[in-house]
């Protein structure tokens, strides 16, 4: 069983309808969760964070962990041609002082907002 | 600020040949990423550094992959000899040097695409 997984797709949603993105993991060490966009040829971007359980919104956009169910989701409501990119899961545990950082990537799922 | 710059954006190479990327991080960040990202994967965390030293290069393939970071700034990946799986995306990242919390954002250059024949 992998670190962490996350359905490939494709997604494909039309314009204005929410969207639903998952992840699960196992490893019980992970204390932050990222969400990150990557659009076609280029890196992913940042778009949002959660540290431990709980929803965090922002803008259209909505992070839910749940850590009793090892089980993470990113919402995003009202979705946007612009929307469409591939959308990447990573989790990092408590730092350890050791100095390493590894966060642990989903292969990420590819969504496309239909006009 | 400038973002985190890579270059080339894409090389193709015969396998068993030599090719080496370089990056150049955000001003003033400490620590830099060089990642394997594979078509359809997550990307895969090659090397750490926390200004000129090693923190992490547990899955660095060492008998082909060598990465360096002089003077604490840019950094080189090279792979030598090139092998047909080695076909991805190298991505660089940067990040402030961490002073005890875990939560350390991470910014990603553009990547150079690999292709290996």
């Amino acid at each position: 069983q992998k670190e962490v997984e996350q359905d490939p797709g494709p997604l494909s949603v039309p314009e204005g309808a929410i969207v639903s993105l998952n992840c699960t993991y196992s490893n019980s060490a992970f204390q932050y969760f990222m969400w990150y966009r990557q659009y076609s040829r280029k890196g992913p971007e940042l778009l949002m964070y959660t540290y431990s359980s709980g929803n965090k919104e922002d803008g259209r956009f909505t992070a839910q962990v749940d850590k009793s169910s090892k089980y993470i989701s990113l919402f995003i409501r009202d979705s946007q041609p612009s929307d469409s990119a591939t959308y990447l899961c990573a989790m990092e545990p408590i730092y350890s002082g050791a100095g390493s950082y590894q966060l642990t990537f989903g292969k990420g799922t590819k969504l496309s907002v239909i006009p | 600020e400038a973002g985190v710059a890579q270059s080339p954006r894409y090389k193709i190479i015969e396998k068993r040949q030599s090719v080496a990327f370089w990056c150049n991080p955000i001003s003033g960040h400490a620590t830099l990423y060089w990642y394997q990202q594979i078509l359809g994967q997550g990307p895969k965390l090659l090397i750490q550094f926390q200004n000129n030293g090693v923190v992490d290069d547990s899955q660095l393939p060492k008998d082909r992959f060598s990465a360096e970071r002089l003077k604490g700034v840019d950094s080189t990946l090279k792979i030598q000899p090139a092998k047909l799986e080695d076909s991805a995306v190298y991505l660089c990242a940067s990040s402030r040097k961490i002073s005890g919390f875990s939560y350390n954002e991470q910014f990603f250059g553009p990547g150079t695409r690999l292709t290996v024949l």
